[in-house]
């Protein structure tokens, strides 16, 4: 299996523009979540789907940010506008089992985004 | 809420053991930790389950006190390849399913 994809894997990008961030879970996974590591603020959740349906999105930080899960087998995460403290590393993991499992996760390469 | 991990940074020559903590101020029914190196995704350990089971990886093992709400991992014996930040993750308490990631705690084996 090729493991979670993700692109890019690196964004460079001015204040103000739209971004968008993109995952392939591994096929048969029926959970995926966005997560944003920062120095300062470590590994955060943003977001989780299950079965495609987002489940808890108490993360998410504003309103400039928003995910989509069209199908089983990819995942948008988008900020727009970007600002300067958006910069960060974004991963997104995979996992089997319905949304009250506790399963191994299993993360992508992650998407470094600058934002300047 | 996040859990606690101590410390925050453990400096060891190979060989070596160490000892890294995690504590919650809540009740535990599962414990999962992850091993990211630098520049790398996190990748999973182990996850440790309500009733003190204890499981291992190579030579890195951890257990589980629900009463004491906390988990601890054991580095035996370290290797170069145990480098990284070791992070726990405990079950978020207003939604099933996800974890909480506490800030990590970062090893670094010398030769």
């Amino acid at each position: 299996d090729a493991g979670v994809i993700q692109s890019p894997r690196h964004e460079v990008t001015e204040m103000g523009q739209e971004v968008t961030l993109r995952c392939k879970p591994i096929s048969g996974h029926n959970s995926l979540f966005w997560y944003r590591q920062t120095m300062m603020r470590g590994l955060e959740l943003l977001i989780y789907f299950n079965n495609n349906v987002p489940i808890d999105d108490s993360g998410m930080p504003e309103d400039r940010f928003s995910a989509k899960m069209p199908n089983a087998s990819f995942s948008t995460l988008k900020i727009q506008p970007s600002e300067p403290r958006d910069s960060a590393v974004y991963f997104c993991a995979s996992r089997t089992g319905t949304s009250l499992s506790y399963n191994e996760q299993f993360f992508g390469p992650g998407t470094r985004l600058t934002v300047l | 809420q996040q859990p606690v991990q101590s410390p925050q940074a453990v400096i060891l020559r190979e060989g070596e053991d160490a000892v890294i903590n995690c504590s919650s101020s809540k009740a535990l029914y599962s414990v999962h930790w992850y091993r990211q190196k630098h520049g790398e995704a996190p990748v999973f350990l182990m996850i440790l389950l309500k009733g003190g089971e204890q499981k291992g990886h190579e030579k890195i093992s951890a257990s589980f006190n629900e009463k004491k709400q906390q988990s601890s991992l054991y580095l035996t014996a370290s290797q170069l390849s145990y480098s990284g930040t070791y992070f726990c993750g405990t079950p978020g308490t207003d939604s099933w399913g996800k974890l909480q990631f506490g800030a990590g705690t970062q090893v670094v084996v010398t030769p």
